[in-house]
């Protein structure tokens, strides 16, 4: 399986910061790469698909780069609702797999 | 309105059956895979597993395979996870979510509520 390495697992932050959150494969997985936000009691959310496109209907503050085996998901300035836990996830090679997860906290 | 909606939440006893469903609508249900997705309490996001509705092919997680099964009934366009005997260890949060696959890119676009599954004696 490929495992998939999130930093930080935790990051405490204020509204308006610029904000980076890593992601590292075992292997590479080209830019079979997509980043998810969950907010507490709810269903997991697409921001980004395929490393660094935008999914419809999310704010152009999120953005996404890497290929290979490293990545980055960065919120150029933080809003109230953005704090929440951020996952990766590989789907170049099944079964598919999840970071841990980062939870970005209010500081 | 792309929408997939879960059956409710679900309290069991180790060793008993359950099937928990997904239906989708807004969109042809046999032209998009859909996969399952397992939160335990407190824990990230656990890829179950997938099936694609238009001929009920199945993909499994080693981690999974055996203990469950997909099955999808296109004519009332729903999706299932069942377990024949369940264990305590499976009380989790269970997502179904729509795949989006080709043109090199493959993710989950929109996913459903989530069933909660408590599996206690």
């Amino acid at each position: 399986d490929i495992q998939m390495t999130q930093s930080p697992p935790s990051l405490s932050a204020s509204v308006g910061d610029r904000v980076t959150i890593t992601c590292r494969a075992s292997q590479t997985i080209s830019r079979y790469l997509n980043w998810y936000q969950q907010t507490p009691g709810k269903a997991p959310k697409l921001l980004i698909y395929t490393a660094s496109s935008l999914q419809n209907g999310v704010p152009s503050r999120f953005s996404g780069s890497g290929s290979g085996t490293d990545f980055t998901l960065t919120i150029s300035s933080l809003q109230p609702e953005d704090f929440a836990t951020y996952y990766c996830q590989q789907s170049y090679s099944t079964p598919q797999t999840f970071g841990q997860g980062t939870k970005l906290e209010i500081k | 309105e792309v929408q997939l909606v879960q059956s409710g939440a679900e309290v069991k006893k180790p060793g008993e059956s359950l099937r928990i469903s997904c239906k989708g609508s807004g969109y042809s249900f046999t032209n998009y895979w859909i996969s399952w997705v397992r939160q335990m309490p407190g824990k990230g996001l656990e890829w179950m597993g997938r099936i694609d509705p238009s001929d009920s092919y199945t993909n499994y997680s080693p981690s999974f395979q055996g203990h469950v099964t997909f099955s999808a009934d296109k004519s009332i366009i729903t999706a299932y996870l069942q377990w024949t005997s369940l264990k305590a260890s499976d009380t989790a949060m269970y997502y179904c979510a729509r795949r989006i696959t080709g043109n090199k890119r493959d993710y989950f676009d929109y996913w459903g509520q989530g069933t909660l599954v408590t599996v206690s004696s």
